[in-house]
């Protein structure tokens, strides 16, 4: 069946760096495409979403990237904090609706 | 912002009883409402969609009579856990979107369920 599915289980970074999270996406009907973050013992957060009519969307330091010849999806956090210590998921969706598929998340992890 | 309320947010009970969480959308009209479950270190499953006055469309593999959904008001849906074991426990997730199309979607903090 179709899958989201992310390259890295867990992301380390210094404070202060840029984090890159990817996602690749199985999915061709797809036509959006969601980060949210979810800390532990929460539900997911919006982050930022982009549709498929775009390649790049920017957010209050992060940015998405959309790569539909690949299928791929990616999340930058510039200079990372602390506090964006959690777990990342893309999830997908089509047809406007709100069914999302989301991928298996990545762990990132901040360090001082 | 928009708020969507889960209650309880953590819920202990013995197997072979049912347990009831409560997804609330406390700002809006809610059409739609998602649930999902979550494993730890796992990603959310998606278990059943609930339109409001309609029966639930559950996931390939949900068992409806295991997972009984009501969503009888715009901003009430309820996921009733029957004869619970302790294989059912798990995080239990609502999300909630509005009337218009493209509405935003809106997730509940989650219920931790574990059955002894």
């Amino acid at each position: 069946g179709e899958s989201v599915g992310l390259h890295l289980p867990t992301l380390s970074v210094q404070e202060g760096d840029n984090s890159i999270i990817n996602c690749a996406y199985s999915n061709s009907a797809s036509d959006y495409f969601i980060w949210y973050k979810q800390e532990s013992g929460k539900g997911p957060q919006f982050i930022i979403d982009i549709r498929s009519n775009m390649d790049k969307r920017q957010g209050q330091r992060v940015t998405v990237l959309l790569n539909k010849t690949v299928k791929h999806l990616s999340l930058q956090i510039a200079a990372t904090q602390p506090g964006d210590s959690a777990v990342y998921f893309c999830a997908e969706g089509t047809g406007g609706g709100n069914k999302l598929t989301f991928g298996t998340g990545t762990q990132l992890k901040v360090e001082l | 912002g928009a708020v969507v309320s889960q209650h309880p947010s953590w819920v202990i009970c013995k197997s072979g009883t049912s347990v009831k969480i409560e997804c609330r959308s406390l700002d809006f009209q809610a059409t739609t409402m998602f649930w999902y479950r979550q494993f730890p270190k796992q990603s959310l499953m998606l278990m059943a969609t609930s339109n409001e006055g309609s029966k639930a469309t559950y996931e390939q593999g949900v068992e409806k009579d295991k997972f009984l959904i009501n969503h009888a008001s715009l901003t009430l849906s309820t996921l009733t856990v029957t004869s619970a074991h302790p294989e059912d426990s798990s995080f239990y997730i609502c999300s909630a979107t509005g009337t218009s199309y493209n509405s935003p979607l809106h997730f509940g903090n989650g219920t931790r369920l574990t059955v002894t």
